[in-house]
């Protein structure tokens, strides 16, 4: 199976802008989708198809890809978005197989 | 509004098989779309377990295939989670969740995302 690739924790600054990438072999062909993740909650997810965003999610919150990473981007970071993060995709090698990355823990200074 | 519950035994003694549900309310699972379940060991990231369709096609993650079963009931719009052979290291929380998305296709890229999530519920595997 295919992996996805994540920085393991990622901190930004009250009000500024922070990147968090994904990278993977998979990405070439699928976008990522994300999903943000609180203390003791479900993920959310906040990015699909590249760039859209569910109803509800701030635009703040967007997506980008080129070649085998994807990235998410938060403009004007809050302290509620401190949080984990996880990309997600289908797996290259099996169709209608699934993987997530390892996950970004964004601080929020 | 479309909403996942799981349920299940929070307690699972080693080597005997964990069993969960995923309630599915506001959505006709045979209506479309492909549901799955996800786990998260405690302090560690998602892991995918496995996704089925409707018309009772599976798709495992190889390294829980030898011990997984996804199976639903429509007639009870739910699916179910059977891990045979459990040990310590399947303590975790586990999610249901609805998939969607579509396949790539020459130069246009695919996507798959999963939009609805149920809140989890936690197994621990323990004599």
């Amino acid at each position: 199976s295919s992996e996805l690739t994540q920085d393991p924790a990622v901190s930004v600054a009250l009000g500024q802008t922070v990147r968090i990438t994904c990278q993977g072999d998979s990405l070439r062909s699928y976008y990522a989708s994300w999903y943000q993740q609180k203390p003791g909650q479900a993920p959310v997810l906040v990015i699909y198809a590249k760039n859209n965003r569910p109803s509800g999610i701030p635009d703040r919150f967007s997506g980008s890809s080129s070649g085998n990473t994807a990235s998410l981007t938060i403009t004007g970071a809050q302290a509620e978005d401190e949080a984990d993060y996880y990309c997600n995709s289908r797996d290259s090698s099996a169709n209608h197989h699934v993987v997530f990355g390892g996950g970004t823990k964004l601080t929020v200074l | 509004q479309v909403q996942l519950q799981e349920s299940g035994p929070g307690l699972v003694k080693p080597s005997e098989t964990l069993s969960l549900t995923c309630a599915v309310s506001g959505y006709s699972i045979t209506s479309g779309y492909y549901w799955g379940w996800i786990r998260q060991p405690p302090g560690k990231g998602l892991e995918w377990i496995g996704s089925l369709y409707h018309s009772g096609s599976t798709y495992y993650n190889p390294s829980l295939k030898s011990r997984v079963t996804i199976s639903v009931d429509t007639s009870k719009n739910q699916f179910s989670l059977r891990l045979s052979s459990v040990t310590a290291a399947d303590t975790a929380v586990y999610y249901c969740a609805r998939r969607a998305g579509i396949a790539a296709a020459g130069s246009t890229m695919g996507y798959y995302y999963m939009d609805v999530w149920g809140k989890g519920t936690t197994v621990t595997v323990s004599s």
